[in-house]
């Protein structure tokens, strides 16, 4: 079935320092969703990418779609410690089913 | 208006009970998923409803689990003679309408089978 990993597992970083998690998916995706799922809290949407090669800024967040629709990845430029969580992305298989990866969970250290 | 609920927030089970799990989505929302989270993983698809039609029970481990909306609403997911491997967050989104669209979580049920 369709496979959706992302590296790293986990980063450890500086307060200040930029962080990015990329997200492969086995197959070639319709859309893509990011999540952030705070320690013990839920998923919440932080957005959504259809077209090839699409590229969206949130303030310090910035998302990108590959080319092949078969990859992403989420830029976060001078983590703050509200940052800290972990990072799915989820791409839709061919039901639509949303099929979550594997998640980079991030640290802040102040 | 208010999000997504679930409840219990916090379920334990003795191996070989039956246990119902509820959600409330969104008001007007169209579209009811349940999903499987397992301590350090992402969320896995169990089903999906659309109104009360369950368009899709792919990801239910086995026939102990069952999900049902029967007006278009409030959801349950039952668990028959639960199983420690149950053990997981279960966590139920809704979203305006169909799973292409973005998806907004309740809190979550924590079971724990002993």
């Amino acid at each position: 079935g369709q496979q959706v990993m992302q590296i790293p597992q986990y980063q450890h970083v500086q307060e200040g320092e930029d962080f990015t998690t990329y997200c492969n998916s086995s197959t070639t995706l319709s859309n893509i969703q990011w999540y952030k799922q705070r320690p013990g809290g839920h998923p919440v949407f932080l957005i959504q990418l259809v077209k090839s090669g699409e590229v969206k800024k949130q303030k310090r967040l910035t998302f990108q779609f590959g080319e092949a629709k078969k990859n992403s990845s989420l830029h976060i430029t001078a983590t703050q410690t509200t940052d800290v969580g972990t990072y799915f992305c989820a791409g839709p298989d061919y039901t639509d089913k949303l099929i979550f990866g594997t998640g980079t969970r991030l640290q802040v250290f102040p | 208006g208010a999000g997504v609920s679930q409840s219990p927030r916090y379920k334990v089970a003795k191996r070989g009970q039956d246990v119902a799990l509820r959600c409330d989505p969104i008001s007007g929302h169209v579209s009811l998923f349940w999903y499987q989270q397992a301590l350090g993983q992402g969320p896995e698809f169990l089903t999906y409803f659309q109104n009360e039609a369950q368009l899709d029970k792919s990801g239910l481990p086995s026939d102990r689990f069952f999900a049902e909306r029967p007006e278009g609403s409030v959801s349950t997911l039952k668990i028959q003679r639960t199983q420690q491997e149950d053990s997981a967050v279960y966590l139920c989104a809704s979203s305006l309408d169909g799973p292409l669209r973005e998806q907004f979580f309740g809190p979550g049920t924590r079971l724990t089978v002993l």
